[in-house]
């Protein structure tokens, strides 16, 4: 079975542009999670999806990022404009359902540098 | 809220050594316990998990027991190999009342190994 996919693998920016990641789910995982990894860190959830619908934005800084799962299948995170701040690794993760103890299968992230 | 603190790394073994990464957590509910691996290069793999106190997890020469009195989930192997080397995350999940998990994962810093020759 295909994993989780996401591009670019990299990108680099420089402070005030906009920049958009693409995340692919395993077939069939109804959740989907985007987790920011600042370099030292552990993840932090930014933003959980059940099918199309927003379950937790808590920790998404929605003055600058926004998030989408069109159809409930592939998302789209973006970042405008962006801060140096922002500098970490975008991981995209997804599970079969939240309820129970579904396992969450990541994808390879994306780093992104501000400069 | 919820939070999970690991020692401090990085963690320099010989191969064959015994392992120990120390994870404490707190949570108000009843959580679920992760531990996680990133192989250079790789992504994030579920390397074990447990799911209610005293439950042991193992994957791979790996073990760690779920101690809620100490909330603690430290993770073990008797003898490491060169090919263990990597990023280790110890990681909760909330199970609210009646046994609903939301599947959040709250992480713990990390911490690096290596394992020499």
């Amino acid at each position: 079975e295909a994993g989780v996919a996401q591009s670019p693998r990299y990108k680099i920016i420089e402070k005030r542009q906009s920049v958009a990641f693409w995340c692919n789910p395993i077939s069939g995982h109804a959740t989907l999670y985007w987790y920011q990894q600042i370099l030292g860190q552990g993840p932090k959830l930014l933003i959980q999806f059940q099918n199309n619908g927003v379950v937790d934005d808590s920790q998404l800084p929605k003055d600058r990022f926004s998030a989408e799962r069109l159809k409930g299948v592939d998302s789209t995170l973006k970042i405008q404009p962006a801060k140096l701040e922002d500098s970490a690794v975008y991981l995209c993760a997804s599970s079969l359902e939240p309820q129970g103890i579904h396992e969450q299968y990541f994808g390879p992230g994306t780093r992104l540098t501000v400069t | 809220g919820d939070s999970v603190t690991q020692m401090e790394g990085p963690v320099t073994l010989s191969e064959e050594a015994f392992l120990t990464i120390n994870c404490t957590y707190t949570a108000t509910g009843y959580p679920s316990l992760f531990w996680y691996v990133q192989y250079p290069g790789e992504g994030l793999q579920l390397l074990l998990k447990a799911t209610k106190a005293d439950d042991k997890g193992s994957n791979k020469g790996f073990e760690a027991t779920y101690r809620k009195e100490t909330t603690s989930f430290h993770l073990e192997k008797g003898s490491v190999q060169v090919s263990d080397s990597a990023v280790y995350f110890c990681a909760l999940s909330e199970t609210l009342a009646g046994g609903t998990s939301y599947g959040k994962l709250t992480f713990g810093q990390g911490t690096i190994l290596t394992v020499h020759p």
